[in-house]
């Protein structure tokens, strides 16, 4: 099945410590993104990716670090989480630039940071 | 900065009413528009695209796009209780990323 997976679902840390949420595609789609998505807020782009080893801000990247190591994988890495990081997290993939093929959406990881 | 505009709602709607969507975008260079519906707690589902000016049907839903007015809009027909969901409005232009609106409630009472 074509998927986009998230994991974990739930997580809930303590403020600084570093945590990865990990996102996996099995659609050889070359663009994947990261969305946070807050009540009042919408969903706003954390980073984004063109293709491996190709990576670049979104318009909330501040707090977040993303590595394009391979075609599939796209972690995002909160090195030192802080409570204003509570949120919905959405890895999103493409075929290749979302404006003409839309997104896949994961399934969401809903992060609490205490 | 693109921006999407959608009201925010709830749009009430009676079961079997048709539902009309709607969303304004800034940039008159966008290409393509996107419909997603997203129910609480859930990731968003793509469920229309379109662009071209003009209509597109697929099922109940027609998507229309009117890029002189930059105004997209989603008409459902017939609309369900399982209709009720956030629908977001995005659209992108060229290789690049897609912008969201903040999404419009929809509910519909049975």
């Amino acid at each position: 099945e074509a998927q986009v997976t998230q994991n974990p679902r739930y997580l809930i840390t303590v403020t600084g410590k570093k945590l990865t949420v990990t996102c996996s595609q099995n659609m050889n789609h070359e663009y994947m993104s990261w969305y946070r998505q807050d009540p009042g807020l919408g969903l706003r782009q954390i980073y984004y990716s063109m293709n491996v080893e190709v990576t670049d801000k979104g318009d909330v990247p501040e707090g977040y670090k993303v590595s394009r190591k391979e075609k599939r994988n796209f972690p995002l890495i909160l090195e030192s989480p802080s409570p204003n990081q509570t949120s919905l997290y959405f890895c999103a993939s493409s075929l290749k630039g979302g404006a003409n093929y839309g997104y896949t959406f994961g399934s969401g990881t809903r992060l609490t940071v205490v | 900065q693109k921006e999407v505009e959608q009201n925010s709602g709830p749009l009430s709607v009676p079961e079997g009413a048709i539902a009309s969507l709607n969303c304004t975008y800034s940039d008159r260079g966008s290409q393509s528009f996107f419909w997603y519906r997203q129910y609480s707690g859930k990731s968003p589902e793509l469920i229309m695209f379109i662009y071209s000016n003009g209509d597109k049907e697929d099922g109940r839903f027609t998507a229309q796009l009117n890029k002189a007015s930059q105004y997209v809009s989603l008409l459902i027909r017939d609309s369900q209780p399982s209709d009720s969901a956030t629908y977001l409005c995005a659209e992108g232009g060229g290789y690049s990323t897609l912008t969201f609106g903040k999404g419009t409630m929809l509910l519909v009472s049975p």
